[in-house]
């Protein structure tokens, strides 16, 4: 099955400075690509995703890159901000989602 | 627009007590239904996810059960609680095939003592 693993575990930024979060799965299969944005006590938000036709998606702030070949792909935000602080996963799935462990993004003012 | 409830909010439970935690969703029809568990505040466990009414699949032995009574409704529950069964219990939905697009609800604080 499916495997997802992601780092860092924990990234800490000034603000307005950049963040990178990158994942890497196993299955070759694995088709759509979520990032979640976890706040404190809350349920996960689906922030951006990408589909294995695309290289690179934008919203915004927010960017993520597929590299099929090597089979990873990581989330940027740019010109971070206290608000962006939160848990971050990443997911891969062809059939069923399956995530990877997290990553805690704490943006210093 | 589609919206998903769970409730309670939060729960604290004895352990061997009975546990049902609900799960609606509103604005759409037929669609795919899951539990998680959230451990430690990092993490997502898939416990169970179901297609339709009726229709169960689980993902993991364990404690719990899950039932569809209605098309957009889910339900988790347990006979006996145990200590282990603490966390964050979130359900999701999403349309079409399993998987792609899901969306949480707020989630459940579940502390069994």
């Amino acid at each position: 099955g499916e495997n997802v693993e992601q780092h860092p575990s924990t990234l800490s930024v000034q603000e307005g400075d950049s963040a990178v979060i990158k994942c890497t799965y196993s299955d070759s299969a694995s088709n759509y690509f979520p990032w979640y944005k976890q706040e404190l006590g809350k349920g996960p938000q689906l922030i951006i995703d990408i589909r294995s036709n695309v290289g690179e998606k934008k919203d915004q702030r927010i960017a993520v890159t597929l590299n099929k070949t090597a089979k990873h792909f990581s989330l940027h935000i740019t010109e971070t901000q206290p608000e962006d602080s939160a848990v971050y996963f990443c997911a891969a799935t062809g059939g069923k989602l399956v995530f990877g462990a997290g990553t805690i993004l704490r943006v210093k003012s | 627009s589609q919206t998903i409830h769970q409730w309670p909010a939060t729960l604290v439970q004895p352990v061997g007590s009975p546990l049902s935690l609900e799960c609606t969703v509103e604005g759409t029809s037929n669609p795919n239904l899951y539990w998680y568990r959230q451990a430690a505040g990092r993490g997502l466990q898939l416990l169970f996810y179901s297609v339709g009414i009726g229709q169960i699949s689980s993902e993991v032995p364990q404690n719990l059960s899950a039932s569809r009574p209605q098309d957009r409704q889910f339900i988790l529950s347990s006979k006996k609680l145990l200590l282990s069964d603490s966390g964050f219990y979130l359900c999701a939905w999403s349309v079409g095939l399993p998987g792609p697009e899901q969306f949480f609800g707020p989630g459940t604080r579940l502390t069994v003592l």
